[in-house]
């Protein structure tokens, strides 16, 4: 099976620190996803790439930014964190179109 | 896109059937519909996904009229187990940006 594995399951970081949110997955799948959940908000869309070095801005990308330099790597990086940045992470993948996406476990982010 | 629109909570009692329907009126011809449940402080897993008709797994089923405008997910004998959230996500076909709806939480009790 598919596995989608982000760094760290939980994280506390002060405000202004650079955060970096590494996900890694093992089925060459082309697209990767970073959402953000808040409670009762639902996934966001942060970025997606659709291919190495391809990035495209999701519904939230404010405050975020994404690197894509191998293909089993996708990384979401908070330049200078914020209270507001406090939530869960989210990182999935998939093949081509129509195929399932897989999530990782999470990263619960904490900004102080 | 073709957004989304689902119930925001249902309550039900173990042993029952479970139909939670998704409202997508701008699917477009090659989007396939597909379902994924999450528990708390976990990620999104997939239940079943389908295009048209009836699809059934050993987990769920799923049913889309003839004009895909809307699908139902069905859960038989739902258990304690099964509270979760659900989600059903459309593609655009050729699109990659894939945006979630709000999602049905589900709550089943004794």
């Amino acid at each position: 099976d598919v596995k989608v594995t982000q760094s760290s399951r939980y994280l506390v970081k002060r405000t202004g620190e650079k955060v970096f949110l590494e996900c890694v997955q093992d089925m060459d799948h082309e697209n990767m996803f970073w959402y953000r959940q808040d409670p009762g908000l639902g996934l966001r869309l942060i970025y997606f790439s659709y291919d190495v070095k391809m990035k495209e801005k999701g519904d939230i990308p404010e405050g975020y930014s994404v690197s894509r330099e191998k293909k089993e790597r996708f990384s979401l990086i908070l330049e200078s964190a914020s209270t507001n940045q406090t939530s869960m992470y989210l990182c999935a993948s998939r093949g081509r179109i129509n195929e399932k996406l897989f999530f990782g476990s999470g990263t619960q982010l904490s900004v102080l | 896109l073709a957004k989304t629109t689902q119930p925001i909570s249902m309550d039900s009692y173990e042993g029952q059937e479970v139909n939670i329907t998704c409202s997508h009126n701008n699917i477009a011809t090659n989007d396939y519909i597909t379902w994924y449940q999450q528990f708390p402080s976990q990620g999104p897993r997939f239940i079943i996904q389908g295009y048209k008709t009836k699809v059934t797994n050993e987990v769920a089923s799923l049913f889309i009229p003839a004009d895909r405008k809307s699908s139902t997910l069905s859960l038989p004998r739902v258990s304690l187990s099964d509270t979760a959230v659900y989600y059903c996500l459309v593609p655009n076909t050729g699109f990659q940006k894939l945006v979630f709806g709000t999602g049905t939480r589900l709550l089943v009790s004794p």
